[in-house]
């Protein structure tokens, strides 16, 4: 693993499901961040943390939940998901929070 | 009013000329100020950073910060065809215990030959 992994790359997925995308990072951050980008919306962060321990809300929390048990990890569930949830989420993380943020891959994801 | 806000374009500018793209943000108590490129369906790339009031150059890019007029500017000096692309704004958000970064919606920068 080198930088930021994401998965999956893309799912389709039943509205009413639950899941969970996944971001890992080897770079020893202590700040990761999750966003979500739509056409014409540019990225809105929808969870993020500062260090291992700590989450806070972003601009778009809602029917979304993170945990940051470890520096490594850092997974964003879906507890029932919705059509509107359809959309590309990347996983980012910094040094600290005031540095530059490193992306994944990203994660393209329908709801249907 | 969005935090961090940018003309979404498309700025269309001919090869070799100079772009100019801007962003203004809300937070006075900002400390960080980014720059990313995205090419269609890849993810952001980092080009510049800057923390400081006044200019930064890398080479063709030149970053710019007013924090007093709460503007942070792009310059791409001799515009390539490679540089289309859309341009993200990214600001970091002081919080009373945690710091978040937030991104502009993008500028949308066509080159044309």
């Amino acid at each position: 693993i080198a930088g930021i992994t994401q998965a999956p790359t893309s799912q389709i997925l039943a509205a009413g499901r639950r899941m969970t995308l996944r971001c890992t990072q080897d770079m020893r951050h202590n700040a990761m961040y999750w966003y979500r980008q739509d056409l014409g919306l540019g990225l809105r962060l929808i969870h993020y943390s500062n260090t291992a321990g700590t989450t806070g809300k972003g601009e778009v929390p809602d029917g979304y939940s993170v945990s940051r048990a470890n520096t490594d990890d850092f997974p964003l569930t879906l507890a029932s998901a919705v059509p509107s949830q359809t959309s590309v989420y990347f996983c980012a993380s910094s040094v600290g929070a005031n540095t530059e943020a490193f992306f994944g891959q990203g994660t393209r994801l329908t709801v249907v | 009013q969005k935090e961090v806000e940018q003309n979404s374009g498309p700025l269309s500018v001919p090869e070799g000329a100079i772009a100019s793209l801007n962003c203004t943000y809300s937070d006075r108590g900002s400390q960080s100020f980014f720059w990313y490129r995205q090419y269609s369906g890849k993810s952001p790339e980092l080009i510049m950073f800057i923390y400081s009031n006044g200019d930064k150059e890398d080479g063709r890019f030149t970053a710019q910060l007013n924090k007093a007029s709460q503007y942070v500017s792009l310059l791409i000096r001799d515009s390539q065809p490679s540089d289309s692309a859309t341009y993200l704004c990214a600001v970091n958000k002081l919080g009373s215990s945690a710091s978040k970064i937030i991104f502009g919606s993008g500028t949308r920068l066509s080159i044309r030959p």
